[in-house]
């Protein structure tokens, strides 16, 4: 079965770190780019970044630029979003996205919640 | 940087037909997608490049574009219809996504 499968859910303090994956199976996960998604509470879908593992080829939305690291292992065919320094506004779900032309295909999504 | 923009809210009655734009100036060249989201869940794929239509989803959700402007259409609203819905695609250099601002749908 093609899928995308998240890390669970997280409760972190500000200033901690913090890395989410999302692991591929049912294909050939080098050959399609992966992008993340955050949603804060309420709010609409927002575009991260997203990676090719092939090359490990990284793009940025500018809003995310320097707040966030994307990354993946194509040995294990996992991508990764990670935080150097959690605030309480990256309070959100995030979701991983394998962005083609055909269906893309998402992730279930890791609840993030950062509170003191 | 590029912008999707969408009608913050449409509002139908059920089996009329509701339709939602998304405008953006890199459409002509890059494809379309269409999410459904239903509060306290994720977002499902209703329309993929444009016009296409995921296996599993109801044949009255269509997709259709014209020049900047591409269009849900969902013909014949039921109630189960209610939810936002966001159109998604790329800037004209093709890796940099963006999400349009969201449509609620509201069934009268």
């Amino acid at each position: 079965e093609v899928q995308l499968v998240q890390s669970g859910a997280e409760v972190k303090k500000p200033g901690e770190s913090l890395k989410i994956s999302c692991k591929g199976s049912g294909y050939s996960f080098t050959s399609y780019w992966i992008g993340w998604v955050r949603q804060m509470p309420g709010k609409g879908l927002e575009w991260m970044g997203i990676i090719y593992p092939g090359d490990s080829d990284t793009r940025y939305s500018p809003s995310f630029q320097g707040q966030v690291t994307i990354s993946a292992d194509k040995s294990i065919s996992t991508a990764y979003l990670q935080w150097s320094s959690l605030k309480a506004s990256d309070t959100a779900m995030y979701y991983c996205v394998r962005q083609s032309s055909s269906p893309p295909l998402w992730g279930q999504g890791t609840l993030v919640t950062v509170s003191s | 940087s590029y912008e999707l923009t969408q009608p913050p809210s449409v509002s139908v009655s059920p089996g009329q037909t509701a339709r939602i734009t998304c405008s953006g100036d890199a459409l002509p060249k890059q494809y379309a997608y269409w999410y459904q989201q239903k509060p306290g869940q994720a977002p499902v794929l209703v329309i993929y490049k444009d016009s296409e239509r995921p296996s599993g989803i109801p044949e009255r959700f269509s997709g259709s574009s014209s020049g900047t402007t591409v269009t849900l259409t969902i013909s014949g609203v039921q109630a189960e219809d209610e939810a936002d819905y966001y159109c998604q695609s790329a800037d004209s250099s093709g890796t940099s996504y963006v999400f349009g601002t969201g449509t609620k749908v509201t069934v009268l």
